[in-house]
């Protein structure tokens, strides 16, 4: 069984368009987070959901907009989209926000802008 | 910025044991140690954490020193799968934006045959 699973795996589209994409987990936690890994390597966090609230916004373009419509599904969508967007994006999940639990990451969404 | 140092890159023979060493002099008191991992193409895997005590799991032992500045990860008999890039990070034992994780450029492990 998958415990954090994110769709699609791989992302190509063009400038300027739209995209979304998907993360779940079944490991019934209350936490969910999104991180970037850019070109470099360097995995930053973007967003962390706590029971479908939004409790972290890391200095993200609002271009990037997560959507928590319960607490196993916490999805990305990004608007006109830019080169510098291309990176590897990656969705995980703890327990819940007191800190002391592990993360569990998928296996991410690589996304190039063409 | 990541508040730990690590090597840049180990290797480390098939079988032995990797110690994969991190600085972090500047730890606060409320702060803890986590170890991940990130294989190839895969996301972060999470290892082992730790606040004072040395601590062990089925996957490594993680030891701290008595002034808490640094810490050694050990995987006690690498095999080639444990190649990956290794991730020393601190954070404080609670939720919020000080509790988030901050990656830096961690340790390359290459396990050879």
């Amino acid at each position: 069984d998958t415990a954090v699973s994110q769709t699609p795996k791989y992302l190509v589209t063009q400038m300027g368009n739209d995209k979304s994409i998907k993360c779940e987990q079944n490991l019934g936690h209350d936490t969910m987070y999104w991180y970037k890994q850019d070109s470099k390597k360097f995995l930053k966090i973007m967003f962390s959901y706590n029971n479908k609230e939004l409790i972290i916004n890391e200095t993200v373009p609002n271009r990037f907009s997560p959507k928590s419509p319960d607490k196993a599904h916490l999805n990305l969508h990004i608007n006109s989209l830019e080169l510098g967007d291309s990176a590897v994006y990656f969705c995980a999940s703890s327990q819940d926000f007191s800190g002391h639990g592990p993360q569990h990451f998928g296996d991410g969404t690589r996304l190039s802008i063409l | 910025d990541a508040k730990t140092t690590q090597p840049p890159s180990m290797d480390c023979a098939e079988g032995r044991a990797a110690n994969l060493p991190c600085n972090h002099s500047t730890i606060s008191g409320n702060e803890y140690v986590y170890w991940y991992r990130q294989i190839h193409s895969q996301g972060p895997q999470y290892i082992i954490h730790g606040l004072k005590n040395n601590e062990t799991n089925e996957m490594a032992s993680l030891i701290i020193t008595e002034d808490r500045k640094s810490s050694t990860l050990i995987l006690p008999h690498a095999t080639l799968r444990d190649t990956a890039v290794y991730y020393c990070i601190v954070r404080v034992g609670y939720g919020g934006s000080q509790g988030n994780l901050i990656f830096g450029k961690g340790t390359k492990l290459s396990v050879k045959p």
